[in-house]
């Protein structure tokens, strides 16, 4: 069956502005999760949708960035008023319930704030 | 907070030869513990997943260990191919199951 799906795959944008980057998981997985990897800082955990479940934002680096979940499949994560700082790969990955399931992986949205 | 640190770094070897791979954790009180390759601009594709009671897993050439009151897990690479280069991350599953803390990743070059 189809992988876990991301779009878009490249985005450039201008310091300032904001983005939208979606992730469509696999038909099924109730679990969600973003991850971002940045050369400095590695692969980080972001923010974790569990059905109907309150999301995990622990790994929110500020309040520029939020995510949703509609409807328990598709997410959107966005980032307001993007910074240099926030250029990295946004790695969306899905998974069924609980913690004895894999993790499976998108292909990412490689975002580079100019 | 836990950490998660992956040696070598890097690696480089002659293809036909077994190999191994660290990872290691701070924190024992994980879930399970995956591995996965990343091919460069891809993906994370998952190789093995341990949960925390076993201590092993297999899959073709690929063998996972576990071992939890050490805080350390190493992926076994047999009979190594140039298919094989890549970048290998381990990842443990902490924070009340909800979250993957990666390893920095040792990139392994398999030479003709």
């Amino acid at each position: 069956g189809a992988g876990v799906s991301q779009s878009p795959s490249n985005k450039v944008t201008e310091k300032g502005k904001d983005v939208e980057l979606r992730c469509d998981p696999i038909s099924g997985h109730t679990a969600l999760y973003w991850y971002r990897q940045s050369l400095g800082q590695g692969l980080e955990f972001l923010i974790y949708f569990q059905g109907n479940s309150a999301p995990d934002k622990s790994g929110l680096p500020s309040d520029r960035f939020s995510a949703e979940r509609t409807g328990g499949s598709v997410s959107t994560l966005t980032i307001q008023r993007t910074q240099q700082e926030d250029s990295a790969v946004y790695l969306c990955a899905s998974s069924l319930t609980g913690q004895n399931y894999e993790q499976y992986f998108g292909p990412g949205t490689r975002l580079t704030v100019t | 907070k836990q950490e998660v640190t992956q040696i070598p770094a890097a690696l480089s070897v002659p293809e036909g030869e077994n190999l191994v791979l660290n990872c290691s954790f701070t924190d024992s009180a994980i879930y399970n513990l995956q591995w996965f390759r990343q091919d460069p601009g891809k993906g994370l594709t998952s190789l093995l997943l341990i949960q925390s009671s076993q201590r092993e897993q297999t899959s073709g050439r690929l063998n996972a260990s576990l071992d939890k009151s050490s805080g350390r897990s190493t992926l076994y690479i047999a009979a190594s191919q140039p298919g094989d280069s890549a970048t290998y991350l381990c990842a443990a599953l902490t924070g009340g199951g909800n979250k993957l803390t990666f390893g920095t990743g040792t990139q392994l070059k398999v030479e003709l």
